[in-house]
């Protein structure tokens, strides 16, 4: 049973236009959810979370939108430049399971310039 | 300052045989997350320690174990190694056990059983 869902593999956008990352979760249980980049050949990077009790939280060029009723998130770059191009991955957490996230299967992510 | 560090970063091993994978987290942070990522499975949760004790743990066979020690390094053994268990392992620290404030991931090792 796949608890985090990420149902696109891929997603391609111009240099400068916004990126829309979604992710939609089946357990109302998690509390913390959060957005992760990965290149080839490195560990995920943090890029930024949400709380449960939040339905917004922006940092810089990225913003995450929380849908609770949904169950569905979302992460939105703009503008989106080259250097974004990764995969990206959504990771949920619930009450009490500190570290354990669980992640989603990841968005690959292409900036055309 | 130093970010997570794993070694080694690339392994290969023989079927049956046992390995030792090493992770080094951030000074000061005292949790240590391993997770497996692969192709078909993607990012899963291994198991967590917080102050040398397992806090969590995913849904892993037995021959998968890890520990930490005091100065909140931390190793994860997997004994009788299978092709299945080819795969890129990841390390995670933080400060503590506390998903808000993300976890800080090392580069990984990538262990190839032949």
């Amino acid at each position: 049973d796949q608890q985090v869902k990420q149902n696109s593999p891929s997603l391609s956008v111009q240099e400068g236009r916004i990126s829309i990352l979604n992710c939609d979760y089946t357990n109302s249980m998690f509390d913390y959810f959060l957005w992760y980049k990965k290149y080839p050949a490195e560990g995920p990077t943090f890029l930024i979370s949400i709380s449960s009790i939040k339905d917004k939280n922006e940092d810089g060029r990225f913003t995450v939108f929380l849908n609770k009723s949904a169950k569905h998130l979302s992460l939105h770059i703009v503008p989106s430049q080259p250097g974004d191009s990764a995969v990206y991955f959504c990771a949920a957490s619930g009450a009490n399971q500190g570290g354990k996230l669980i992640f989603g299967q990841g968005t690959e992510l292409s900036v055309k310039p | 300052k130093a970010g997570v560090t794993q070694t080694p970063r690339y392994l290969i091993k023989t079927r049956g045989q046992q390995v030792t994978l090493s992770c080094s987290p951030i000074s000061g942070h005292r949790s240590v997350s391993w997770y497996q990522q692969t192709p078909g499975q993607g990012l899963q949760f291994l198991f967590e320690y917080f102050s040398e004790t397992q806090r969590n743990k995913g849904n892993f066979p037995g021959r998968f174990s890890g520990r930490q020690f005091s100065n909140s390094r931390s190793e994860m053994n997997v004994s009788t190694l299978e092709l299945g268990d080819s795969a890129l392992y990841l390390c995670a620290s933080s400060l503590e056990v506390f998903a808000g404030y993300g976890y800080t991931f090392g580069s990984g090792t990538r262990l190839t059983v032949v």
